[in-house]
């Protein structure tokens, strides 16, 4: 089982459209959680933390259940200029390390 | 503005010449990181600087070594490049190991 699994997508969604993505891990002992956005040929760039209780950013929700291992990502009212791959990231500490390993990313495309 | 600066942003060069990629931060963070990112693929850690303290992956080929002189800089120097080499290069830096990372731009590397 990979460490972190992502659906890869392409989501296609019109203008305006809510969005949600989902992330599993595979180690329980996982602590820190990230949403990076990473645009064609660029750098990953940190969106968000993910916080246990969940938290909100303008049009950004993030989700943690740690009790199923998932990770969810919902973006609501899509623009344009949301298309991009979303990856998902999460602390690994196997082996007395802690590393971030990161999933293969979800792309969401918006169109009009 | 406090930032990850990577040069040079695209590297040609041949089969078996060695290449050196840089990167430099202005966040004074204590950690940086090198990944290895192919298409449509998760970014890949090489290896990882706390401080002066370097940690390689355990799969990480012996072509691959780094240096970090001082706080601000660290090198990838990729030995004998092969053609499955090419790559985007990405640095990191982050305050403490597991938490969020700051990505360069990015070096692309061809080798012919």
């Amino acid at each position: 089982r990979k460490e972190v699994e992502q659906d890869p997508g392409p989501f296609n969604v019109p203008e305006g459209a809510t969005v949600a993505f989902n992330c599993t891990y595979s180690n329980s002992a996982s602590q820190s959680f990230f949403w990076y956005r990473q645009d064609c040929r660029k750098e990953p760039k940190l969106l968000m933390s993910v916080y246990s209780s969940g938290n909100e950013d303008g049009r950004f929700t993030a989700q943690l259940n740690r009790a199923s291992q998932y990770i969810s990502l919902l973006i609501r009212d899509s623009k344009l200029s949301d298309s991009a791959t979303y990856l998902c990231v999460v602390n690994d500490l196997t082996g007395g390390g802690n590393k971030l390993t990161f999933g293969t990313g979800t792309q969401l495309k918006v169109e009009l | 503005d406090a930032m990850v600066i990577q040069n040079p942003r695209y590297q040609v060069t041949q089969f078996g010449k060695p290449v050196t990629l840089s990167c430099s931060q202005t966040l004074n963070h204590n950690v940086m990181y090198w990944y290895q990112q192919k298409s449509s693929q998760a970014p890949k850690l090489l290896f990882h600087y706390y401080d002066k303290d370097f940690n390689n992956e355990a799969d990480t080929p012996d072509n691959f070594q780094s240096r970090r002189p001082n706080t601000s800089f660290c090198f990838l120097d990729i030995r004998s490049p092969g053609l499955g080499d090419a790559a985007m290069y990405l640095c990191a830096t982050s305050t403490a190991l597991g938490y969020e990372q700051f990505f360069g731009p990015g070096t692309r590397l061809t080798v012919l």
